[in-house]
């Protein structure tokens, strides 16, 4: 059974801070790791891909990989009140067509 | 910027109805997908299509739930006979390359099974 595993939150942090936000996969064999935003009532929004280990860096925002832990985590620098939302975090076997797994995403709260 | 469109964005029916979702993909994409998300919960996977067949589905894809590509832009989901357990927000999403480069999320129907 595959499972992505994040801390549901709330996170709270003040305007301007830096927000970590982490996912634990399952599946030694996944290779495609993925971060959408997902707004209350709205569909998920691709922000961040990341396929190797190491950081990745797109904005304020920073994927970062460790296959050998089996963990991935967001990194969103001076974080606005329009971060506000619930960050889901997605794994797949990159072999082509396979589906996303998806865990059940972090709240986060970015106070004003 | 290109955009997968469904409709209805909310639908309500009785539990047995027959209902069909709809999703027009971004036109260049070659990989269709249906998700679920019921309230509070994680969003899962319901099928992926490509080169008008099914490539793969998940449990939750019994004999009740259908796909379609029937005109070349449409993509339809159908479901014969409507159980409570049902409701829940669908989302279609459509990619240029496979599930491996992310692909991207329509709007989402809102289903509403009484």
């Amino acid at each position: 059974q595959k499972e992505v595993e994040q801390n549901s939150g709330p996170l709270s942090v003040p305007e301007g801070a830096i927000a970590s936000l982490n996912c634990t996969y399952s599946d030694r064999g996944s290779q495609s790791f993925f971060w959408y935003r997902q707004y209350s009532g709205k569909s998920p929004e691709l922000i961040m891909s990341i396929y190797s280990n190491g950081d990745k860096e797109d904005g304020r925002f920073t994927a970062q990989l460790n296959k050998a832990s089996q963990y991935v985590s967001l990194l969103i620098r001076d974080s606005q009140p329009s971060d506000s939302a619930t960050y889901l975090c997605a794994v797949t076997l990159n072999s082509g067509n396979t589906p996303l797994v998806f865990g059940k995403g972090t709240r986060l709260s970015v106070i004003a | 910027e290109p955009e997968v469109t469904q409709t209805p964005s909310h639908q309500v029916t009785q539990m047995g109805q027959e209902v069909i979702l709809r999703c027009v993909p971004i036109s260049n994409h070659l990989y269709f997908y249906w998700y679920r998300q019921i309230l509070g919960q994680k969003v899962e996977f319901l099928v992926s299509f490509y080169n008008n067949e099914i490539s793969e589905k998940s449990e939750i894809f019994d004999d009740q739930f259908s796909v379609e590509r029937p005109d070349g832009s449409n993509f339809t989901l159908k479901i014969r006979s409507t159980k409570l357990e049902d409701s829940a927000m669908y989302f279609c999403a459509s990619g240029l390359s496979g599930t491996a480069m992310g692909y991207t999320f329509g709007s989402g129907t809102r289903l509403t099974v009484v």
